[in-house]
């Protein structure tokens, strides 16, 4: 299994600032995802980000709006860019588990943007 | 797009009731998984169904898989106040291993 420690796990933020969101393993993994989920609304992935490489980011997502960093195999920042309400969300960042086909999760930010 | 559609969205019940929730989904998959989100946090997995099983149990948890309707149902026998969560499925499918997740399931137990 891998403990995942996402910070910050909540934030009021003002429109047109940034927020970058962390998130530490506790093992090295290969791959994190970075998910968001609207108020009421399913995840959505917005990318997954490989050590050494540039993150790949789902449809609707573009690297300008959302940076990712992954500087080593068990560390990755998000970074909101920009934001506005419509950004208002719980931001997951996630790893997988090989062995037994599953994702770990960390708890997750919950981000309101006035 | 949305692969996995859970049914009902919200379900409330009394403490030691069974709750039963469903999902379909509309490609082929892999295996099934069916997670938990308490308040808005983080996701916990509980049970991963592969497409050749067509139940699995876990304590009080059983799923049930029927690949020709598309259609996996979670149950939880003798409810408790603490199983008050979310309740979400994943599928992966043909293009990607990536589980792909449902709108979840809103489960309240009152004690």
């Amino acid at each position: 299994s891998a403990v995942i420690s996402q910070k910050p796990s909540r934030d009021i933020c003002q429109r047109g600032t940034s927020l970058t969101i962390q998130c530490q393993v506790d093992s090295q993994v290969t791959m994190m995802f970075w998910y968001r989920q609207q108020p009421g609304q399913s995840l959505t992935l917005i990318a997954t980000a490989n050590q050494g490489s540039e993150a790949t980011y789902e449809s609707g997502f573009v690297i300008d709006k959302f940076p990712i960093s992954r500087p080593n195999l068990t560390f990755s920042t998000l970074t909101v860019s920009n934001m506005s309400p419509e950004d208002s969300s719980i931001y997951l960042c996630s790893v997988e588990d090989l062995a037994n086909e599953k994702l770990f999760f960390g708890s997750g930010t919950q981000l309101s943007v006035l | 797009s949305q692969q996995g559609e859970e049914d009902p969205q919200a379900l409330s019940i009394q403490e030691g009731e069974n709750a039963t929730m469903n999902c379909s989904y509309k490609t082929s998959i892999n295996n099934l998984q069916w997670y938990r989100q308490n308040s808005g946090r983080g996701l916990v997995h509980l049970i991963l169904i592969r497409s050749n099983e067509r139940e699995k149990h876990s304590g009080r948890l059983r799923v049930t898989l029927d690949t020709s309707k598309k259609s996996s149902s979670l149950l939880i026998t003798a409810s408790r106040a603490a199983d008050t969560a979310s309740y979400f499925c994943a599928t992966d499918g043909s293009s990607s291993y990536i589980p792909t997740f449902g709108r979840g399931t809103s489960l309240i137990v009152h004690p």
